[in-house]
């Protein structure tokens, strides 16, 4: 079965650079979710999207932008970047906007800024 | 604000052994509540989802259970096997007034070691 997508699988940045991270759902998936999970926390919710609108928003910097294209992959911009936005990204992605459905997430992308 | 509590931290046991994961929140209007197994800096694996309407969900070894009004969930493994090895997550999905937007929160995790 198809699972959730993300590109690059690992980054690595300097300082005050910009990053885009991808992430491609399950075919007919039309939620999308960024969390955000530092060295030894837990994931920590950033923001989502559903049906190309974005639906909630957490602890996300201003410094990063997300959208939700018309093929719902999703992409996570994030500029200035900072020694502290190591961490791995997880996109995850379900059906229907409403938080009824299992969410199932992508492998992640380990994003190191140097 | 949605609180999730998991305890213990970490567990060692012997293999063979049924276990029992531990998961608190703290606002009992939840949508629903789901299961995470997480190996060492990979991604997170679903392992099983409660909707809020239900008491609890089994797959192969796994059982969890929820009780809302207590806002207590319990991941049950039975016969555990070294390969169980893993960080173990709960997340639970907030109920806003009647809408959620699916987002999850999650707790800290418990770190289980199934030794041979």
């Amino acid at each position: 079965a198809a699972g959730v997508i993300q590109s690059p699988r690992h980054l690595i940045k300097e300082k005050r650079e910009t990053a885009t991270l991808k992430c491609y759902p399950i075919p007919r998936h039309d939620t999308v979710y960024w969390y955000q999970q530092g060295p030894g926390q837990d994931p920590q919710f950033l923001i989502s999207f559903y049906e190309k609108m974005q639906s909630d928003k957490g602890s996300i910097p201003d410094r990063f932008s997300a959208q939700q294209f018309s093929d719902y992959h999703s992409e996570l911009n994030m500029s200035s970047l900072e020694l502290g936005d190591s961490a791995l990204y997880f996109c995850a992605s379900s059906l229907g906007g409403q938080g009824h459905h299992e969410q199932y997430f992508g492998p992640g992308t380990r994003l190191t800024v140097t | 604000k949605q609180e999730v509590t998991q305890i213990p931290a970490a567990l060692s046991v012997p293999e063979g052994e049924n276990l029992v994961l531990n998961c608190s929140f703290t606002d009992s209007a939840i949508y629903n509540l789901q299961w995470f197994r997480q190996d060492p800096g990979k991604g997170l694996t679903s392992l099983l989802l409660i909707q809020s309407s239900q008491r609890e969900q089994t797959s192969g070894r796994l059982n969890a259970s929820l009780d809302k009004s207590s806002g207590r969930s319990t991941l049950y493994i039975a016969a555990s096997q070294p390969g169980d090895s893993a960080t173990y997550l709960c997340a639970a999905t907030a109920n806003a007034g009647g809408t959620s937007y699916g987002k999850l929160t999650f707790g800290q995790g418990t770190i289980l070691t199934v030794h041979p």
